[in-house]
């Protein structure tokens, strides 16, 4: 596509219950980030795709996140049993080359 | 390891004023620099970047940064504030396999 989209923008959900975000990243890229972005803060490094190999999830906080990009192209990002401490936005990125594109964002609210 | 500091957490200039946006960084490697800009309500927009080339590096909407090595830092200026300018910037250093580490943020707001 045209640029990295994400969906959904907004998502509020209960604690405890499970969320998957998704990422559509700029077609030509074999390269794709996940980033946690908590208010007032930078983006934070979750884990990142070569094509679909996963070479490092050391930014990960838990093993409740998980992150999948089987077929090399759309990645998922899910929570699992979500925390109030999830809230956030999450950012996909991707690149080919040094440069990252950032997608819009998640907001991520867990009551 | 890599890490970055970005002096100042709120600025503020008037229309027309010399914007100036620090950034330090410190990396064990060669680094590439970045600076983003995030418009409320949409994403991480790159502004300019440093990959070893020349030190001073022009972008969009008239920013610019020098690389200096001796002082670790990578300044972000721009002559002459617009208040289209109003957004938050980070700066970012790449910390291997161009996983970007980002420092906290300034939010500039320009006043007329």
């Amino acid at each position: 596509g045209a640029g990295v989209s994400q969906s959904p923008r907004y998502k509020v959900t209960k604690r405890g219950q499970d969320v998957t975000l998704r990422c559509d990243p700029i077609s030509s890229h074999a390269t794709l980030y996940w980033y946690q972005q908590a208010l007032g803060q930078g983006p934070e490094f979750l884990t990142y795709f070569n094509y679909e190999a996963q070479p490092d999830k050391s930014g990960l906080p838990s093993d409740r996140f998980s992150a999948e990009r089987p077929e090399g192209s759309i990645s998922t990002l899910t929570i699992q049993r979500t925390e109030q401490r999830d809230s956030a936005m999450y950012r996909c990125a991707s690149s080919h080359g040094e440069t990252q594109y950032f997608g819009p964002g998640t907001r991520l609210l867990v009551l | 390891a890599q890490s970055v500091t970005q002096l100042g957490s709120h600025v503020s200039v008037s229309e027309g004023a010399l914007v100036l946006l620090r950034c330090n960084y410190s990396s064990s490697v060669p680094p590439y620099l970045f600076w983003y800009v995030q418009y409320p309500n949409q994403g991480l927009q790159l502004l300019l970047k440093y990959t070893s080339a020349a030190t001073l590096v022009k972008g969009i909407n008239g920013f610019e940064a020098e690389f200096k090595k001796s002082e670790t830092s990578f300044h972000l200026t721009k002559p002459s504030a617009h208040m289209s300018d109003a957004a938050e910037y980070f700066c970012a250093v790449t910390g291997g396999y161009n996983k970007l580490i980002f420092g906290a943020g300034t939010r500039l707001a320009v006043h007329p």
